[in-house]
C-alpha cells in the first residue's frame, strides 16, 4: 500500500512570493496533518484537516492557509514567503477516529522548501 | 507554551552498546510516541503509549511511559549501524479522534553509531 506522499520534493522560491504545497494521504485515512521542521528542531504542527474541516491550527501566521479535498488530499499555501519559511514541510495522515491504536501519525517524506 | 523536554541533545556510542534517551514534561499527557527520522526522511512511529506505567517493546526498542505521565524513556539494546538517525518523543494532548492530528514534539536525539 502506498504510504502519504507529498509533492514537490523540493522546491526554490524567492522572498515575496507564494508556494503551494501537496499531500496525498494513506489510503481510507480522513485526517491529514501538517508540520514545519526547520533544520535541527522537531516538526511544529500548523494545521489539521479531518473530513475537510480544519480541526487545529498551530502558532502560524495567516500567510500560512490549507484544504482538504473530498478525496481527502490536502494543499498547504504559504504567501508572501519569507526567509524564515525555509524549511521541510512534513504532511501526516490517520484514521481520525476509532480506538487509540489506530490513531498515531504516519508521515510522508515531506517537501524541502528553501527561500532566496 | 507545552514543550517536552529530550535529552540527550547527541549520543555518541560503539556498535553493540546500549542506549537510553528520555523525554519529560511538566504537563501531564495521555499519550506518548516514539519517531524515528532518517536524512531526507519524514519521522517513522517506533512505539506508542497509551497508560501510565506501560512497558512496550519493538524488537530492540523498549519504551515506558511514566507513573506521573510527565516522562517516557526510549531504549535500544545492542545497537547496529542501521540506529544512527534523529529520535524524537512526542506527545498527545488528549486521546482519541482527531486529537492525534495534533502532535507536540521534543528537540530529539541525534544518535550516531560506530561501527
Amino acid at each position: 500500500d502506498a504510504g502519504v506522499t507529498q509533492s514537490p520534493t523540493h522546491l526554490i522560491k524567492t522572498r515575496g512570493q507564494q508556494v503551494t504545497l501537496r499531500c496525498s494521504p494513506i489510503s481510507g485515512h480522513k485526517s491529514v496533518s501538517w508540520y514545519q521542521q526547520v533544520l535541527g528542531q522537531g516538526p511544529q504542527f500548523i494545521f489539521q484537516y479531518y473530513e475537510k474541516e480544519e480541526r487545529g491550527r498551530g502558532n502560524f501566521p495567516d500567510r500560512f492557509s490549507a484544504r482538504q479535498f473530498p478525496n481527502y488530499s490536502s494543499e498547504l499555501n504559504v504567501n508572501a514567503l519569507l526567509l524564515g519559511d525555509s524549511a521541510l514541510y512534513l504532511c501526516a495522515s490517520s484514521l481520525g477516529r476509532g480506538p487509540d491504536k489506530d490513531q498515531p501519525q504516519h508521515f510522508g517524506d515531506g517537501t524541502r522548501l528553501s527561500i532566496l | 507554551g507545552q514543550q517536552l523536554n529530550q535529552s540527550p541533545q547527541s549520543m555518541f556510542i560503539q556498535e553493540g552498546e546500549d542506549v537510553s534517551m528520555n523525554c519529560t514534561s511538566s504537563s501531564i499527557f495521555n499519550t506518548w510516541l516514539w519517531y524515528k527520522q532518517d536524512p531526507g526522511e519524514g519521522p517513522v512511529l517506533l512505539i506508542a503509549l497509551y497508560k501510565a506505567g506501560e512497558l512496550t517493546s519493538n524488537g530492540r526498542l523498549t519504551a515506558q511511559f511514566g507513573i506521573t505521565r510527565k516522562d517516557s524513556f526510549l531504549n535500544i539494546s545492542a545497537s547496529i549501524p542501521s540506529d544512527v538517525g534523529i529520535y524524537f518523543c512526542a506527545r498527545v494532548l488528549n486521546a482519541g479522534g482527531t486529537s492525534y492530528g495534533k502532535l507536540t514534539f521534543g528537540q530529539g536525539t541525534i544518535l550516531t553509531v560506530h561501527p
